[in-house]
């Protein structure tokens, strides 16, 4: 049964740092994974994909890396600001009694301090 | 830009109350899945539809019911409300393995 582990669960930084935020997961046959963002009380905002044949994905200030074999992602952000606070899941989808369910993180509530 | 949206923002039902929460997206997405999302929990699948009129079980289906009767729509039924339902509900649609979208949720209570 694929698991997913976000750690910290909970990350405050100075604006202007750079961070880095991590997830694991059990089983490595997986599709693709999917970070998101999600600001209190809203739905979540899709931040990247990145399919299971590649190893990284860009936008902006954000740079997520897959590396399948170790089961592990990270969400790299850039000069970080206080715009950027909310609570950050990863999710990953793979092969389940052959149709496509998401696994998520239980995610990393980042705090980004003017 | 991929709509999703869902009927209510916030609910208050009673105990026992049917209660029907509906979602819909505008870019003809084959899936549609519905999820509660409760705090160390996290987000937990209870229905998802790969075509209209089709469904499968999520991790935690017991207590709800689905139905997809048009591409675009995707109802959850909560038959009997109980207070171990309040939670967060969250609605998304996907093409094939593609990036998931999600509806604003749906807050909803039960006395």
């Amino acid at each position: 049964k694929q698991e997913v582990t976000q750690i910290p669960a909970a990350l405050s930084v100075p604006e202007g740092e750079n961070l880095v935020l991590n997830c694991s997961f059990t089983d490595s046959a997986i599709y693709n994974l999917q970070w998101f963002r999600q600001d209190p009380g809203k739905g979540l905002t899709s931040l990247l994909l990145i399919q299971s044949s590649q190893r990284e994905q860009t936008s902006g200030r954000l740079n997520a890396s897959l590396d399948k074999s170790s089961g592990r992602s990270t969400l790299y952000i850039a000069a970080s600001q206080p715009g950027d606070s909310a609570t950050y899941l990863c999710a990953v989808l793979g092969p389940l009694s052959g149709t496509y369910k998401y696994i998520f993180g239980t995610g990393t509530r980042l705090k980004v301090l003017a | 830009d991929v709509k999703v949206t869902q009927s209510s923002r916030y609910l208050v039902k009673r105990t026992g109350e049917k209660v029907f929460l509906e979602c819909v997206q505008d870019m003809d997405h084959e899936n549609m899945f519905w999820y509660r999302q409760d705090p160390g929990l996290g987000l937990r699948l209870i229905y998802f539809s790969y075509d209209v009129k089709m469904k499968e079980k999520g991790d935690i289906p017991e207590g709800y019911s689905v139905s997809r009767e048009k591409k675009e729509r995707f109802s959850l039924i909560l038959e009997s409300a109980s207070t171990n339902q309040t939670s967060m509900y969250l609605c998304a649609s996907s093409w094939g393995a593609d990036t998931q979208y999600f509806g604003p949720g749906t807050r909803l209570t039960v006395l």
